[in-house]
């Protein structure tokens, strides 16, 4: 079956505009996360979301960073105001619940912010 | 302390010859473990999960020592096709979803 998919696969901006990634999980997949992953660093957490749960946030680093998954399926991570520093490349995952770390990842989106 | 630690290599290695992954993880109440790859720029794909008592999946042997709270990865007769970027990852807490990874150890198979 299909699997998790993102887009765009790549996008380039300028400083200070606004962008959005999607995600698309696979279908029935009630977890779904964005993690982001500079160049040589780890992947790091952004945000979790959980069937009709609020949403954890913890891992977003800004106000500038916002997101939202409709219908429990498709998932849209907003950047305002992109920055440099927010150049890297956006991993979203799903998984079935209770099943943590048996996730499948999208692509990615690679975002360059000039 | 890094919540989860690894060696980041390169670690290269000939076609054939056995190489071994350590990584240590700062937190006592971690739960679950895996063994994640990652190929140059493609997404991170679950490579197998880490049970206590140790497992082996083929050529992979995965091993957990609670006490000294690290991990490995045994690959054995590696292949060009290992070479890729392993990633350590750590399920922090009791009921949690959200998962640390480390920074991964880049491997290098060398006909």
């Amino acid at each position: 079956g299909a699997g998790v998919s993102q887009s765009p696969s790549n996008k380039v901006t300028e400083k200070g505009k606004d962008v959005e990634l999607r995600c698309d999980p696979i279908s029935g997949h009630t977890a779904l996360y964005w993690y982001r992953q500079s160049l040589g660093q780890g992947l790091e957490f952004l945000i979790y979301f959980q069937g009709n749960s609020a949403p954890d946030k913890s891992g977003l680093p800004s106000d500038r960073f916002s997101a939202e998954r409709t219908g429990g399926s498709v998932s849209t991570l907003t950047i305002q105001r992109t920055q440099q520093e927010d150049s890297a490349v956006y991993l979203c995952a799903s998984s079935l619940a209770g099943l943590a770390g048996r996730w499948f990842f999208g692509p990615g989106t690679r975002l360059t912010v000039l | 302390r890094k919540e989860v630690e690894q060696d980041p290599g390169p670690f290269n290695v000939p076609e054939g010859a056995t190489v071994a992954f350590n990584c240590t993880y700062s937190n006592s109440a971690s739960q679950s473990f895996f063994w994640y790859r990652q190929d140059c720029r493609k997404e991170p794909k679950l490579l197998m999960s880490v049970y206590s008592s140790g497992n082996e999946d083929g050529r992979f042997t995965a091993q957990l020592n609670r006490a000294s709270q690290y991990i490995s990865l045994l690959i054995r007769d590696s292949k060009l096709s290992d070479s890729a970027t392993y990633l350590c990852v750590v399920n922090i807490g009791a009921g949690s979803y959200q998962l640390t990874f480390g920074k991964g150890t880049k491997l290098s198979v060398i006909p």
